[in-house]
């Protein structure tokens, strides 16, 4: 009973917006969406988190949608070292419910 | 520049042994996390412990997995008897919790440990 799901993959061009969507439908009033990424062969890394509002960071915006059911983060501008997987989880409390993940390829 | 340690890096055992991994918290962050992932299942949060008590563990088989922290700068992971699908890259993660004061939550992870249980 997945609570996120995700495209299995997505390219992108170097330099342009990365916008990876995840769909979050069950999503209750108080869960959180969390992204990570993993590159290749290391460890993840948080991205940015958000319950409702969107959210900005250094590394990248998290848009969520009015009804909370999908949410899209965006990778203003991709480079080469943005190519990872790119996980979707839905947090309530101390539970995380992870995706699957979305495998981004920047292309040159 | 503070990272999570963990070790062993890699372990290769035979099944019914005693597998112990080990992780070393960012100095200062009072939340640990243990995940484990597979081609499979993906990327599954066994346990999380803030300020060294166990908040949830119940991604985690009970019978045979256990984890500790016996002081803030070490948390470990035990599998007794280990089995072949217990074969993973197993991630601590260490952070802060969202502050009162607004700051955002952190979460770093480690490199992992890559178990091969044969």
């Amino acid at each position: 009973d997945a609570k996120t799901t995700q495209p299995t993959s997505m390219d992108c061009a170097e330099g342009r917006a990365a916008n990876l969507p995840c769909n979050h439908s069950t999503i209750s009033g108080n869960e959180y969406v969390y992204w990570y990424r993993q590159i290749h062969s290391q460890g993840p890394q948080y991205i940015i988190h958000g319950l409702k509002n969107n959210e900005t960071n250094e590394m990248a915006s998290l848009i969520i949608t009015e009804d909370r059911k999908s949410s899209t983060l965006i990778l203003p501008h991709a480079t080469l070292r943005d190519t990872a997987v790119y996980y979707c989880i839905v947090r309530r409390g101390n539970q995380f419910y992870f995706g699957t993940g979305t495998s981004l390829t920047v292309i040159p | 520049d503070a990272r999570v340690t963990q070790t062993p890096r890699h372990k290769v055992t035979e099944m019914g042994q005693e597998v112990t991994m080990r992780c070393q918290p960012i100095l200062g962050h009072n939340t640990v996390f243990w995940y484990r992932q597979t081609m499979m299942q993906g990327l599954e949060l066994l346990a999380y412990f803030r300020n060294r008590a166990p908040l949830d563990d119940s991604g985690m088989p009970k019978d045979r997995f256990s984890a500790e922290m016996p002081d803030a700068t070490l948390a470990t992971l035990k599998i007794q008897p280990s089995e072949p699908r217990d074969s993973a890259v197993y991630f601590c993660a260490s952070g802060l919790p969202q502050g009162l004061a607004g700051t955002k939550e952190t979460q770093y992870f480690g490199p992992g440990t890559r178990l091969l249980v044969l």
